[in-house]
């Protein structure tokens, strides 16, 4: 019963590249989170999906990052034109429903840098 | 103010010491987490609390809902404890996680 599944677990983008991150959740969820981490920060919310449904992108930038969850395969986070800036771990997490009795689950992070 | 504040942010403990680490919040809240990260690996969800107490092996977590306030304690810490870790809070009307910044633990042989 395989947890949650980024890959890659590390991403070297050069700056200007797109980055894209996946994420499939555990078996059985259909609510995926994403979460960013800076380096020597802590982590934040990014967005919030349900299966081809954004349900809160409060903390995505509002430039150049887009996340999706499509009906089949993995959620993707996209970020176009990567900048230094953008050098962070992503994590991933994934849930069953929302009521509080069912914790979120994390995956091991995608650690992206920009050359 | 952060919403989550946690202390201390740095904590070092010699083999065996009993550790405390708090956490503080000030919105409302439908569950706690306690997380732990290693230094370049994952997040493990420790606990999750809604209330009261809970215990695994010796970690211990408890809440106060009417004090806004959460301790997780570590009985006869061990080296393979030291680790970041991470309060964090589902907001009583959103279903994302609030998080503190951590409280970084070096246990020392």
């Amino acid at each position: 019963n395989a947890g949650v599944m980024q890959n890659p677990r590390h991403l070297v983008r050069r700056r200007g590249q797109e980055a894209r991150l996946r994420c499939s959740p555990m078996k059985g969820h259909s609510h995926v989170y994403w979460y960013r981490q800076l380096p020597e920060e802590g982590l934040k919310f990014m967005v919030y999906l349900q299966k081809e449904n954004i349900i809160d992108e409060s903390g995505m930038p509002k430039e150049r990052f887009s996340a999706e969850f499509p009906k089949e395969g993995p959620s993707i986070l996209r970020i176009q034109q990567v900048v230094r800036g953008d050098s962070a771990a992503y994590f991933c997490a994934s849930s069953r429903t929302v009521n509080s009795n069912q914790p979120q689950h994390f995956g091991d992070g995608t650690r992206l840098s920009i050359l | 103010k952060n919403e989550v504040e946690q202390s201390p942010q740095n904590l070092t403990a010699q083999e065996g010491e009993f550790i405390t680490i708090n956490c503080s919040y000030s919105v409302g809240i439908s569950a706690l987490h306690w997380l732990q990260q290693h230094p370049g690996g994952g997040i493990v969800s420790l606990f999750m609390l809604s209330s009261g107490k809970k215990k695994h092996g010796r970690l211990i977590a408890t809440i106060n809902i009417q004090e806004k306030h959460s301790s997780l304690h570590i009985t006869a810490s061990h080296p393979r404890d030291s680790a970041v870790y991470i309060c964090a809070v589902e907001s009583y009307n959103t279903d994302k996680l609030i998080f503190g910044t951590g409280t970084r633990l070096q246990v020392f042989p």
